[in-house]
């Protein structure tokens, strides 16, 4: 089955610190994972898109790792900040359905002073 | 900067209305797609429409449910007879190209419906 799971389900760190948050998936064929940003009752905001070539992707204070043979990615966040406190949504798209992707859990972040 | 555009913001129905959620993609996406968030749960996808068809949908996306591009501009989802299961966020999105080509997606503001 096509699943996208999230660890951990929430984390509570203090401004000015990293963090490091989890995804793993089974979805097959594999095309791209991105990784979004959702701030309370608000869209998603993409952070980063990558496929199955790329390993490493930044942007920003925002490093996304991605390792297609153990199917697991992660997103890292560098010297937090309070405007970080969002929730943040792994999202897998499969080759064989273009326009369709699916949604991981995402994991909410609090950022405190 | 372009930017999907929702209306409306908040929409109270009661149960067994019909509802239509309008959006406005960014002018040049070829791709539009409506997802919802049931509160504390995660999204998720109901249809992605292109060429002025469904391309591919859900199992939510039942026959309740229709989407419609009516001009050049906007693009709407219609609840023909809306359940209180039916309350949630519902997202529009749109791209330039497939999601599964690694195109960039653009979520609008979200309208919040709610059934009573």
């Amino acid at each position: 089955k096509n699943q996208v799971e999230q660890s951990p389900q929430s984390l509570i760190i203090l401004e000015g610190k990293n963090c490091t948050l989890q995804c793993n998936y089974t979805v097959s064929p594999f095309s791209n994972l991105r990784w979004y940003k959702q701030d309370t009752g608000r869209g998603p905001v993409s952070l980063t898109i990558m496929t199955f070539s790329e390993n490493t992707k930044s942007n920003g204070r925002y490093t996304a790792t991605l390792d297609a043979d153990t199917k697991q990615s992660s997103l890292h966040i560098t010297a937090s900040q309070l405007s970080d406190s969002a929730s943040y949504i792994c999202v897998v798209s499969r080759k064989t359905s273009y326009d369709k992707v699916i949604f991981g859990p995402g994991t909410s972040l609090s950022v405190i002073p | 900067e372009p930017e999907v555009t929702q209306t409306p913001s908040h929409q109270v129905t009661q149960m067994g209305q019909e509802v239509i959620l309008r959006c406005v993609p960014i002018s040049n996406h070829l791709y539009f797609y409506w997802y919802r968030q049931i509160l504390g749960q995660k999204v998720e996808f109901l249809v992605s429409f292109y060429n002025n068809e469904i391309s591919e949908k859900s199992e939510i996306f039942d026959d309740q449910f229709s989407v419609e591009r009516p001009d050049g501009s906007n693009f709407t989802l219609k609840i023909r007879s809306t359940k209180l299961e039916d309350s949630a966020m519902y997202f529009c999105a749109s791209s330039e190209g497939r999601l599964a080509d690694s195109y960039e997606q653009y979520f609008g503001p979200g309208t919040r419906l709610t059934v009573t």
